[in-house]
C-alpha cells in the first residue's frame, strides 16, 4: 500500500537534547512538508521541499532543520535552540508543492520532560 | 469561522441532518482550496478540493462552495454519521510573494446519534 509513514509515534526528549522524527513516503511524491500542531490549533508549516537535495523554510523554521538526500524521506531535527518542542508533529507530501492535495502521516507527538 | 486561542468553533448535529461548516479565507488571490478532517490523536485526511475557477464540487455525501465575492469556503455533509464527527479544517493556497498552503484553525463537529 502507498503512503506515508512517520515514526516513532510517541517521542519524549529531555531539555536540551535534539531529536529526529521520521517521514518516508512511497508515493513517488516530489514536495514534502513539516507542519506543527498545538493544541487547538491549525497546522503551521516548518519547512518543506519540493525536490531532492531543496528545502525551504516555513512561517516557524527556528529551532529545526530538515534534509532531503532521498525523494522518500524527509526528517527533521528538533534542536535544543527550539524553546518550545512539546507538539503534534505532521508530515506531508503532494505532487506538486501547494497545489495538489497533501497526503498526511498520522503524526508524532513530541514532549519534552 | 475561524477561532481565537484554544477554543475551536464547535457544530453539534444530530445523526442523519445535513451539515454545513464554513470558512473564511483571507486572500483574494488564492486559487486552491483544500478541506480536511482530522479524528483525535491523527493526521488529517484528505476530503475534497476545489480550484477557484469553480464554484462548487461535489464528493461522496460532501459538497464544496466556494464562494469568491466574500472569500467564503463552505463543506456540507450530507446525512451526517457518528464517524464524520472530527475536527475539519479548511486550507487555501495563498499567492503572492511566497507560495504556501495556509491552515485555518478548525472547526469540531459533534455528531450526536
Amino acid at each position: 500500500d502507498g503512503g506515508i509513514t512517520q515514526s516513532p509515534k510517541y517521542l519524549f526528549r529531555k531539555e536540551g537534547q535534539n531529536v529526529t522524527l521520521s517521514c518516508e513516503q512511497n508515493l513517488n511524491h516530489d514536495a514534502m512538508y513539516w507542519y506543527r500542531q498545538d493544541p487547538g490549533q491549525g497546522l503551521r508549516l516548518i519547512y518543506y521541499s519540493q525536490i531532492v537535495n531543496d528545502f525551504q523554510k516555513g512561517d516557524i523554521a527556528e529551532g529545526y532543520s530538515v534534509s532531503r538526500e532521498k525523494k522518500e524521506s524527509f526528517p527533521l531535527t528538533v534542536t535544543s535552540a527550539q524553546k518550545n518542542p512539546t507538539a503534534f508533529y505532521l508530515c506531508a507530501s503532494s505532487t506538486r508543492t501547494f497545489s495538489t492535495e497533501a497526503f498526511f502521516g498520522q503524526g508524532t507527538r513530541l514532549t519534552v520532560v | 469561522g475561524e477561532s481565537v486561542g484554544l477554543h475551536l468553533p464547535t457544530l453539534s448535529v444530530q445523526e442523519g441532518d445535513n451539515s454545513i461548516i464554513n470558512c473564511a479565507y483571507s486572500n483574494s488571490a488564492s486559487d486552491y482550496f483544500i478541506w480536511y478532517k482530522q479524528e483525535s490523536g491523527k493526521g488529517p485526511q484528505f476530503i475534497i478540493d476545489i480550484r477557484s475557477n469553480m464554484d462548487k464540487r461535489q464528493g461522496q455525501r460532501v459538497t464544496v462552495l466556494l464562494n469568491k465575492t466574500v472569500k467564503h469556503l463552505s463543506l456540507q455533509i450530507a446525512a451526517t454519521q457518528p464517524g464524520d464527527s472530527a475536527v475539519y479544517f479548511c486550507a487555501e493556497n495563498m499567492q503572492g510573494g511566497s507560495e504556501k498552503l495556509v491552515f485555518g484553525k478548525g472547526t469540531k463537529l459533534t455528531v450526536n446519534p
